[in-house]
């Protein structure tokens, strides 16, 4: 089954690029839609954007001008890229798997990596 | 704001039943996937589609929808139910992933 890995740095000063890393295994990451997802400390679930399986790319509309999304097929690897941070951007960030049933317009994130925390502060 | 309306919380003695809703005009277009978060775990898929549950989700969660209101109903609510249930669409353009502000879940 497919399992997800986040990792990279937990601290990041303000102004600099937030880089993250999910490692896919257990799949070919060519084969399925990844996604970004962050969560502020004690508030909901914002969606980040994602990445289909023929490469191409999608961002919530309040991040696309900071964010790139994007993966590494030797390697099996998503990669997050957001710009210009500040401390609003501190949050624990997930990968998760995105499903679709094209047919039906069914779609649904499983499964999600465990998260990892990143503080931005100088 | 979240684009899709939850109640921020919601409690059921235990063994009862609970609907938690998720509202939104694009959920006349779209169904809702709902998924459970526990304290520093990372959220869980319970229902997708119409009324689909993962290998391994209990089959006291079950969901529905009608018109601009997704449901999700726990018959028979457990104390290891008690956790943040999150529901996520599309927008009305469809073209972006919507996500509900959460609902807490406390089982008394």
């Amino acid at each position: 089954q497919v399992q997800l890995q986040e990792s990279g740095p937990g601290l990041v000063k303000p102004s600099e690029t937030l880089s993250l890393t999910c490692t896919v295994s257990g799949g070919s990451i060519s084969s399925y839609s990844w996604s970004w997802i962050r969560q502020p400390p004690g508030k909901g679930l914002e969606w980040i954007g994602l990445i289909s399986n023929s490469g191409s790319t999608n961002y919530n509309p309040s991040l696309k001008s900071r964010v790139t999304i994007s993966v590494d097929t030797s390697k099996n690897h998503l990669s997050l890229r957001l710009g210009s941070v500040t401390a609003a951007d501190t949050a624990v960030y997930y990968c998760a798997r995105y499903q679709a049933n094209l047919l039906l317009e069914w779609y649904w994130f499983d499964p999600w990596g465990p998260g990892t925390l990143v503080t931005v502060s100088s | 704001s979240s684009e899709l309306t939850q109640d921020p919380a919601v409690s059921v003695a235990l063994g009862q039943t609970v609907r938690i809703t998720c509202q939104a005009d694009s959920l006349r277009s779209y169904y809702a996937s709902w998924y459970q978060q526990k304290p520093g775990q990372a959220p869980v898929v319970v229902i997708y589609g119409i009324n689909y549950r993962p290998s391994g989700i209990p089959d006291r969660f079950s969901g529905s929808s009608s018109g601009n209101t997704s449901s999700l109903t726990i018959t028979g609510a457990q104390a290891e139910d008690e956790a943040d249930y999150f529901c996520i669409s599309r927008d009305s353009s469809g073209n972006h992933v919507v996500f509900g502000g959460g609902t807490k879940l406390t089982v008394l």
